[in-house]
């Protein structure tokens, strides 16, 4: 079955700085990935989608990258600030199917 | 901008009691979907519903569980008889879909309901 992993369960960065989030997976490569934020108690909220066919994709200080061959993507916050501290999710679609796999989530917090 | 709803927020129930879970998806999504969060771990989907139908459903999606679009609005959960490993945040999501392709990826997310089973 497919495995997601997320770099680390928490990543504490200075406030202003980049942080970087790694998600990897094994097997099977995805039609598409997705990254979401979720706030404790709270449902996901959806960021940034990838397709396969995509190497890079931007939205105000977030961007998403996508490595087949590595079977990895990273997620970029730039310009980092407190109000980004959350959890972030990984979530890998196939065009077989229409559910999302979810990784476990990296936890990060910015420090001001 | 349109949201996913979802009540009650919060849920205490018996263990072997019947609950039922409402959603209302964005209203001109097509793909329904519940996924749920044990605490501490991660989301897992149960069940995607699409044109009156189950169209995917994962192995915890057994018997005890089931969904109904009872009205043009409204999207339901039922578990019927409760455990206590059923404890969880239950998530509704809902989709686009199109004629090209018959679902649309990004997935838009309910705040969830806090099941509790004693």
């Amino acid at each position: 079955s497919q495995k997601i992993e997320q770099n680390s369960e928490a990543l504490n960065i200075q406030e202003g700085k980049t942080a970087t989030l790694t998600c990897n997976y094994t097997n099977y490569s995805p039609a598409y990935l997705q990254w979401y934020r979720q706030d404790p108690g709270r449902g996901p909220v959806f960021l940034l989608l990838i397709r396969e066919n995509e190497k890079e994709k931007r939205k105000e200080r977030l961007k998403v990258t996508f490595d087949t061959t590595l079977k990895q993507s990273l997620f970029h916050i730039t310009a980092s600030q407190p109000a980004d501290s959350a959890t972030y999710l990984c979530a890998l679609g196939y065009s077989s199917a229409s559910k999302i796999i979810f990784g476990s989530g990296t936890r990060l917090s910015i420090r001001p | 901008e349109p949201e996913v709803t979802q009540t009650p927020s919060h849920q205490v129930t018996q263990m072997g009691q019947e609950v039922i879970l409402r959603c209302v998806p964005i209203s001109n999504h097509l793909y329904f979907y519940w996924y749920r969060q044990i605490l501490g771990q991660k989301v897992e989907f149960l069940v995607s519903f699409y044109n009156n139908e189950i169209s995917e459903k994962s192995e915890i999606f057994d018997d005890q569980f089931s969904v109904e679009r009872p009205d043009g609005s409204n999207f339901t959960l039922k578990i019927r008889s409760t455990k206590l490993e059923d404890s969880a945040m239950y998530f509704c999501a809902s989709s686009e879909g199109t004629a090209r392709r018959s679902y649309q990826e990004t997935q838009y997310f309910g705040p969830g309901t806090r099941l509790l089973v004693l």
